[in-house]
């Protein structure tokens, strides 16, 4: 199984509202990447776990919340989001956190932000 | 932090015919990966084909080749014979330990 899924693929949220987006992977790969993207532009990092550890928070704002349940799975909690967050927003996966191997990743989740 | 520069924006292609996409990246390391990823307009990032930068042998995978110059920190794809299904965005992509950094995008559009 070379797969990364994600759920849901379209969320559409108003700005008091509390979702979650969910990502999952069973290729036994020990690292985890949440993305943020635009359309037309490419991925910006948000977050990176390594070992089910939080190794990487590119600054992002408190109202996106990552969590790492397990080793196969990823969350990110959304609270109190800007019109501004609505992007694709993308999860990856790779061998582990400290070699380099490709990322595979999943095919998105669609947030609307209203 | 990594720069990777993608110079063309947008390129199309003639079906079968061959096309060169660019890419260019600043580090100060000797050890990492380059790749390309390809981003149908259905969204989901795919890898066409990664190079490590020990091995001086440009990577191929079928119709896809790289022309890597290290010392030149250049990193370009180039496509052979030209399939409507090449049609996508394509990032260059810089990776080491656990970061990438993906370049800004050239679309290509493939004219039948």
């Amino acid at each position: 199984d070379t797969e990364v899924t994600q759920t849901p693929k379209h969320l559409v949220m108003g700005m008091t509202n509390k979702k979650s987006l969910k990502c999952e992977q069973h290729m036994g790969h020990r690292a985890m990447y949440w993305y943020k993207q635009k359309a037309k532009k490419p991925p910006e990092l948000m977050f990176v776990y390594s070992y089910e550890k939080l190794s990487i928070n590119e600054s992002v704002p408190s109202r996106f919340s990552p969590e790492c349940p397990n080793s196969s799975l990823l969350n990110l909690h959304l609270h109190a989001l800007q019109p501004e967050d609505s992007a694709l927003y993308l999860c990856a996966s790779s061998q582990d956190g400290t070699s380099v191997t490709e990322q595979f990743f999943g095919p998105g989740t669609r947030l609307t932000v209203l | 932090a990594q720069t990777v520069t993608q110079s063309q924006p947008e390129m199309s292609v003639q079906e079968a015919e061959t096309v060169t996409l660019s890419c260019t990246y600043d580090t100060s390391e000797s050890d990492y990966y380059l790749f390309w990823y390809k981003q149908p307009p259905s969204r989901q990032m795919i890898l066409v084909i990664r190079q490590e930068a020990y091995k001086q042998q440009n990577a191929t995978e079928n119709r896809f080749s790289v022309n890597f110059q290290k010392a030149a920190k250049s990193f370009s794809l180039k496509i052979s014979d030209s399939q409507l299904g090449d049609a996508a965005m394509y990032f260059c992509a810089y990776g080491r330990g656990n970061q990438f950094y993906f370049g800004t995008g050239t679309s290509l559009t493939v004219i039948p």
